[in-house]
């Protein structure tokens, strides 16, 4: 069972290229999620979605949107990257939203120069 | 707004040691409590949670504590080992949607 897994692993991106981020998960959860994880800042939530078809928006989502098409996939999409939109970015699933633990991917090293 | 402060930033302590982190909540209807630990160029991976209807939770050397009154938590890790050491994150669930508000980290330094 690979879990969550998300590509690329590394991009270095220049600045107004739009760019997607998969993640796919093979756990059946309903609930997934972005973050992006800045130095000193911890995890911050982007979109998420509590199941398939519906979507949400986090603390961060300028910039960035997603889609839910059905129950594994969850990609984000930079439409015009800037320099402030360099993160790691993860993204996570949990049986359901609110409580109960996530599960998360190994992370995506985006650069945008 | 809604938000998780989490104390220090930086711990270190001598190997075989307790190491205690803090993080205090804002809103009162939180009802979660995770724990993760995030070793360096690695996800975050959950250790320990406790709920708010819960006042403590231990599972062998870790421990978590709530004060639901003073609306903060604890993260109590005894005899620090080398694999302790590590980036700690709490996280505490807000808002209509329960979403999980993060704390900024506190990076354990265990040293030999």
């Amino acid at each position: 069972i690979a879990g969550i897994t998300q590509a690329p692993t590394s991009q270095i991106l220049a600045a107004g290229r739009r760019m997607t981020l998969r993640c796919t998960q093979d756990m059946r959860h309903n609930a997934m999620y972005w973050y992006r994880q800045d130095l000193g800042l911890g995890l911050r939530l982007i979109h998420y979605s509590n199941t398939a078809g519906t979507t949400g928006k986090g603390e961060v989502p300028d910039g960035y949107s997603v889609s839910r098409a059905n129950t594994d996939d969850f990609p984000l999409t930079l439409a015009s990257a800037v320099p402030s939109q360099t993160s790691v970015y993860f993204c996570a699933s949990s049986e359901t939203v609110g409580a109960g633990e996530l599960f998360f991917g190994e992370g995506s090293r985006l650069t945008v120069l | 707004g809604e938000n998780v402060e989490q104390h220090p930033s930086t711990l270190s302590v001598q190997e075989g040691d307790s190491a205690v982190i803090k993080c205090t909540y804002s809103d009162s209807a939180s009802n979660y409590f995770p724990w993760y630990k995030q070793e360096l160029g690695k996800r975050p991976q959950l250790i320990i949670d406790i709920r708010s209807n819960v006042g403590e939770k231990k599972d062998q050397r870790i421990a978590v504590t709530l004060n639901k009154t003073a609306k903060h938590f604890s993260l109590h890790i005894t005899e620090t080992q080398p694999e302790d050491s590590a980036v700690y994150f709490c996280a505490a669930s807000m808002g209509s949607n329960y979403q999980l508000i993060w704390g900024a980290g506190t990076k354990l330094i265990i040293k030999p």
